[in-house]
């Protein structure tokens, strides 16, 4: 099993802020690493797939980048609809996800 | 717009089993391009892949869960379900039908709403 670890946990940004992510896979899943938002009580929802392209309508300030064992979720400027968990998933192997981020308002 | 709905009850019974229905509309499930997933999340907790089917009924399975799961298609109904044997309390959750992207081991896109399964006596 891969074991993918996010961190950190819990991110405070102010909106308006840039949003740096981070999640690391226990062994390379070379660019099979989709990254998804969940907002409380919906489904989670499809980001980036192939760690650095963006899902159909997903705005150009969700960014991904990495590749092998280390990954990176950017957003570039924080708007109020973008407080929300985030988890990434790799898809090399059978599929797994990290425990998530939190990002909050500061 | 391709839509997913989950059905089934919302409590079962400790060692009893969990039936779930996943309903695909504004597209076949039979598209020979994709595969269709489960997935259930605990409370307050992170994700975790279950299974996933192709519309030919080939089935993969989460290796922790493989000896308790089964996921069959009804492509008449335009349907896959998820049973899952013994349930515990570990394994009250909210349950998600999902598309794979393209292959058995992909992301996935678009989700259902999910629907919560409380174990409990």
């Amino acid at each position: 099993e891969i074991v993918m670890t996010q961190f950190p946990v819990t991110l405070s940004v102010s909106p308006g802020e840039r949003a740096t992510l981070s999640c690391r896979a226990s062994q390379s899943v070379y660019s099979n690493l989709a990254w998804y938002q969940q907002k409380p009580g919906q489904a989670p929802r499809l980001l980036i797939y192939g760690a650095s392209s963006r899902a159909t309508g997903i705005p150009a300030r969700f960014s991904g980048s990495g590749s092998g064992t280390e990954f990176t979720l950017t957003i570039s400027s924080l708007q109020s609809e973008d407080f929300a968990v985030y988890y990434c998933q790799q898809y090399n192997n059978w599929p797994s996800f990290g425990g998530g981020t939190k990002v909050e308002i500061k | 717009q391709l839509q997913l709905q989950e059905s089934g009850p919302g409590l079962v019974k400790p060692s009893e089993t969990l039936s779930l229905t996943c309903t695909v509309s504004g597209g076949s499930i039979s598209i020979n391009t994709y595969y269709w997933g489960w997935i259930r999340q605990p409370p307050g907790k992170g994700l975790e892949w279950i299974g996933t089917i192709y519309y030919s009924g080939s089935t993969y399975y989460n290796p922790s869960l493989k000896s308790r799961i089964a996921i069959s298609v009804d492509t008449s109904k335009n349907q896959f379900s998820l049973k899952l044997t013994s349930v515990t309390a570990a394994d009250t959750a909210v349950y998600y039908c999902a598309r794979l992207g393209g292959g058995y081991v992909d992301w996935f896109d678009p989700w259902g709403q999910g629907t919560l399964v409380t174990v409990s006596s």
